[in-house]
């Protein structure tokens, strides 16, 4: 079975400090993977897609980046963290090979605290 | 810009009750849709999707779906205290399927 992870759950860094988070995947290959951010009592907002190694579409203009290096592992950074950087970061995949009947999965998030 | 719009809430039901949530959608050529249910300080879990007009039962979740209305809803029959969530609506979109989430409605059922 496909499950994802994601880490670490929780971070607290200063204004200024540069930020890493992973996601990973298991069991499938090819996966479409997503990272979202909901800042607090709002809503999903996309950040970046890919749909390979290498290729990564940005949503949102912002201090925040992303890589994938790997078919399964997503990376989110920053080179240096703003106040507004601070929420819950969700990692998500879905199958590439399936049509667009089929939702996400998402990791289990990481709390983010910009202080 | 495609746009999803729910119905602000919060909700209250007392258990036992029917649970309506509702969603409007902006783009017509949108095919499928998806209901994701988020506990507090958890990450959203797919609960539902629908794909064609009419109704889709599972358990005592029913999605409904009018695509001519542009129109998906959310019954939740017999209402149970751990159904409490915030229940978020979602359309995908572009080449890579990317989901566009409604802002989401807190529900809560009261013992």
């Amino acid at each position: 079975s496909q499950t994802i992870h994601q880490w670490p759950a929780t971070l607290v860094q200063p204004v200024g400090s540069p930020l890493s988070l992973e996601c990973t995947v298991e069991g499938t290959s090819n996966p479409n993977l997503y990272w979202y951010r909901q800042a607090a009592g709002r809503g999903l907002q996309l950040l970046f897609y890919s749909v390979g190694i290498g290729q990564i579409s940005s949503e949102v203009p912002q201090n925040l980046s992303a890589s994938r290096p790997q078919d399964r592992q997503f990376i989110l950074s920053s080179k240096k963290l703003l106040l507004s950087d601070s929420g819950f970061y969700l990692c998500a995949w879905n199958p590439l090979d399936r049509g667009a009947n089929y939702g996400y999965t998402f990791g289990s998030g990481t709390r983010l605290t910009v202080v | 810009q495609k746009e999803v719009e729910q119905n602000s809430g919060p909700l209250s039901v007392p258990e036992g009750a029917i649970a309506s949530l509702n969603c409007t959608y902006s783009d017509r050529v949108s095919q499928s849709f998806f209901w994701y249910r988020q506990y507090s300080g958890k990450s959203p879990e797919l609960i539902m999707s629908i794909y064609s007009n009419g109704d889709k039962e599972d358990g005592r979740f029913t999605a409904q779906l009018n695509k001519a209305s542009q129109y998906v809803s959310l019954l939740i029959r017999d209402s149970q205290p751990s159904d409490s969530a915030t229940y978020l609506c979602a359309v995908p979109s572009g080449s890579a399927r990317q989901l566009t989430f409604g802002s989401g409605t807190q529900l809560t059922v009261l013992p």
